[in-house]
């Protein structure tokens, strides 16, 4: 079956701190990746995209790699803040199905002064 | 303006009730989606218009009713609604409708269904 694993724990770190998260998943081949942050009760906020054949791509702070071998993405926040504490969303895009845009359940990230 | 506005903020609603969602985008987005998100979970799709023609997820149950006046409005009628129903209803639009495209959220509307 299909799936998209981020882990359902808290990460904890400090402000100063590289964070990464994870995205991994299974029998899905995604043209491209996206991440999202989402602050709670709020809608989610488009972060970065990345496509199938780019291995890296950066925005300021936030750094994505993309690993189609290892069905993996993992997303860098360098020199975190407070700020960013929220939870972090990954999403496939899907060629098939009524949603073609496929989110995983996130990853909260608590960065502590 | 890359904005995408809902309203209200919050709803408390009666099973008996009869109420509407709104969403409004001036993005020139050809389409607008609403999503359903309970407490830890991924955001659900309920219902697309791509350039303001309707698909519907076949699980959502007929009380919700979608209604697209015109390509930067979008509404949610909610009638006779179970308390499992209670969730954060978020609209989105992407540029070109192929629904796998960047979706730009609104800050959703915490529904409560008593």
């Amino acid at each position: 079956s299909q799936k998209i694993e981020q882990n359902s724990e808290a990460l904890n770190i400090q402000e100063g701190k590289t964070a990464t998260l994870t995205c991994n998943y299974t029998n899905y081949s995604p043209a491209y990746l996206q991440w999202y942050r989402q602050d709670p009760g709020r809608g989610p906020v488009f972060l970065l995209l990345i496509r199938e054949n780019e291995k890296e791509k950066r925005k300021e702070r936030l750094k994505v790699t993309f690993d189609t071998t290892l069905k993996q993405s993992l997303f860098h926040i360098t020199a975190s803040q407070p700020a960013d504490s929220a939870t972090y969303l990954c999403a496939l895009k899907k060629n098939t199905g009524f949603q073609k845009l496929v989110f995983g359940t996130g990853t909260r990230l608590l960065v502590s002064p | 303006d890359t904005e995408v506005t809902q309203t209200p903020k919050h709803l408390v609603m009666g099973m008996t009730n009869k109420k509407s969602l709104k969403c409004e985008q001036h993005m020139g987005h050809r389409a607008m989606y609403w999503y359903k998100q309970k407490a830890k979970k991924p955001p659900e799709l309920m219902f697309v218009y791509s350039y303001e023609k309707l698909s519907i997820n076949e699980s959502v149950p007929s009380r919700f009713s979608p209604e697209c006046p015109n390509s930067s409005l979008l509404n949610l009628h909610l009638h006779a609604l179970q308390p499992e129903d209670s969730a954060l209803y978020l609209c989105a639009s992407s540029q070109e409708g192929q629904g796998g495209d960047t979706q730009y959220f609104g800050p959703g509307t915490r529904l409560t269904v008593l």
